[in-house]
């Protein structure tokens, strides 16, 4: 057990709609990124927040954004859903400069 | 986009027997790290290797790392059918906000 949970498990939307993803990170653990997984593929980076400030992000367009609270959990938004954001979304957390990430078990969105 | 590749991208091995798996890259890195994934869910840390390491041991893993070349290779020794999972590599590029850049992966199967 990492100590990272996500909800919901699964969620099914349509084209068009908006998501919200959650992630509850370890206590102390400032730092989250959230990654998106094809299948078949590796995760890919979408952004990473630390103290509630995002400090990197990859190659995703404005439609994906994200929020981190003092609580140490974290949100990923993604507006207008297109089919090809049918993925694992993982979120993974870590202590400041640590470099070992702590991952949860993810959400499967599937978009229709 | 994915930073490296896995090589194989699969693999089929009889338990008690050692797996072998390959990984490159193509940035210069501080560290580079191996991940397990079992069925399409959460990812577990394996082991981090410093860009100025060489090799490392966990338990029955052994990576090795060579940077002039720009690839990684994880040993499994005396594998298990509870092995059988994805395994990735992972960099974190020079200069980057820390965050994890995933080959495509490798699916192990190890059959008792």
């Amino acid at each position: 057990e990492t100590g990272v949970t996500q909800s919901p498990t699964h969620l099914i939307k349509t084209r068009g709609q908006q998501v919200t993803l959650r992630c509850s990170s370890q206590s102390g653990h400032n730092t989250v990124s959230w990654y998106q997984q094809a299948l078949g593929q590796g995760p890919q980076f979408i952004f990473q927040y630390y103290r509630e400030e995002e400090n990197g992000r990859g190659n995703f367009p404005p439609r994906f954004s994200g929020l981190q609270f003092p609580n140490y959990s974290s949100e990923l938004n993604v507006n207008a859903l297109e089919l090809d954001d049918s993925a694992l979304y993982l979120c993974a957390s870590k202590r400041g400069l640590e470099e070992t990430q702590y991952f949860g078990p993810g959400t499967r969105l599937l978009v229709l | 986009s994915q930073q490296g590749e896995e090589d194989p991208q699969a693999l089929s091995i009889q338990e008690g027997e050692n797996a072998t798996m390959n990984c490159s890259y193509k940035t210069s890195i501080n560290n580079l790290q191996w991940y397990r994934q079992n069925s399409g869910r959460g990812l577990v840390h394996l082991i981090l290797i410093r860009s100025n390491e060489r090799e490392k041991h966990s338990g029955r893993l052994r990576v090795t790392l060579d940077t002039s070349k720009k690839s990684s290779s994880l040993l499994i020794t005396a594998s298990r059918a509870a092995d059988t999972a994805s395994y990735f590599c992972a960099t974190v590029p020079s200069g980057s906000a820390r965050q994890l850049t995933f080959g495509s992966g490798t699916q192990l199967t190890v059959l008792p």
